[in-house]
């Protein structure tokens, strides 16, 4: 049973570039979330997707941008980069948005903006 | 706002030391709280889930509790080892989403 699968492993950017990061959910789940860990911090929730649509979203600019697609797998854009964006993103896996649903987390995506 | 805070942050023990890890969190009005364990620069790995009915949760050596009305969680180790050094973080699931604290990273030592 495949776990959560989250690509690139690293990633290097410059300020004010672009970029996106892809999440293929665990199988059998149906919603994908998005956090953002910084260095010594816990994660913190960027947005949640369910049914190809975005259902929740934590306290992030609009920068932050994600999209579902009909196979339940994600993928979060981020323009115009910034220092601060630097750190571990996280995809998590669940059954439905449903509040009683344990979460699943991939290995993340490290990204460093230069 | 739902706050979430372990204590200690850090937490340093010789092998075979039964252990207590603290999780608080300001509002009781949670569905579930999941316990991680996250190994340097990697992904979280789901320990426990406890949810919002329930009292406590075991898995092998490791013993989750969970007392809504005063807002604590406790992760509880026994017989620690050197492979459970790590960041042990816990997490409140309210509306769909995870709320995290800081965590605590452990160090058994041989």
């Amino acid at each position: 049973d495949a776990g959560v699968t989250q690509s690139p492993t690293h990633l290097i950017k410059t300020r004010g570039q672009q970029v996106t990061l892809r999440c293929s959910p665990k199988s059998g789940h149906d919603t994908v979330s998005w956090y953002q860990q910084a260095l010594g911090q816990g994660p913190q929730f960027i947005f949640q997707y369910y049914e190809e649509e975005e259902r929740q979203r934590g306290n992030f600019p609009d920068r932050f941008s994600g999209h579902q697609f009909p196979n339940y797998s994600s993928e979060l854009n981020v323009n115009a980069l910034l220092l601060g964006d630097s750190a571990l993103y996280l995809c998590a896996s669940s059954l439905n948005p449903g509040t009683y649903n344990e979460q699943f987390f991939g290995p993340g995506t490290r990204l460093t903006v230069l | 706002k739902q706050e979430v805070t372990q204590i200690p942050a850090a937490l340093s023990v010789p092998e075979g030391e039964n252990l207590v890890l603290n999780c608080s969190f300001t509002d009781s009005a949670i569905y579930n709280l999941q316990w991680f364990r996250q190994d340097p620069g990697k992904g979280l790995t789901s320990l426990l889930l406890i949810q919002s009915s329930q009292r406590e949760q075991t898995s092998g050596r490791l013993n989750a509790s969970l007392d809504k009305s005063s807002g604590r969680s406790t992760l509880y180790i026994a017989a620690s080892q050197p492979g459970d050094s790590a960041t042990y973080l816990c997490a409140v699931i309210k509306g769909g989403k995870l709320i995290f604290g800081q965590g605590t990273t452990l160090q058994v030592k041989p």
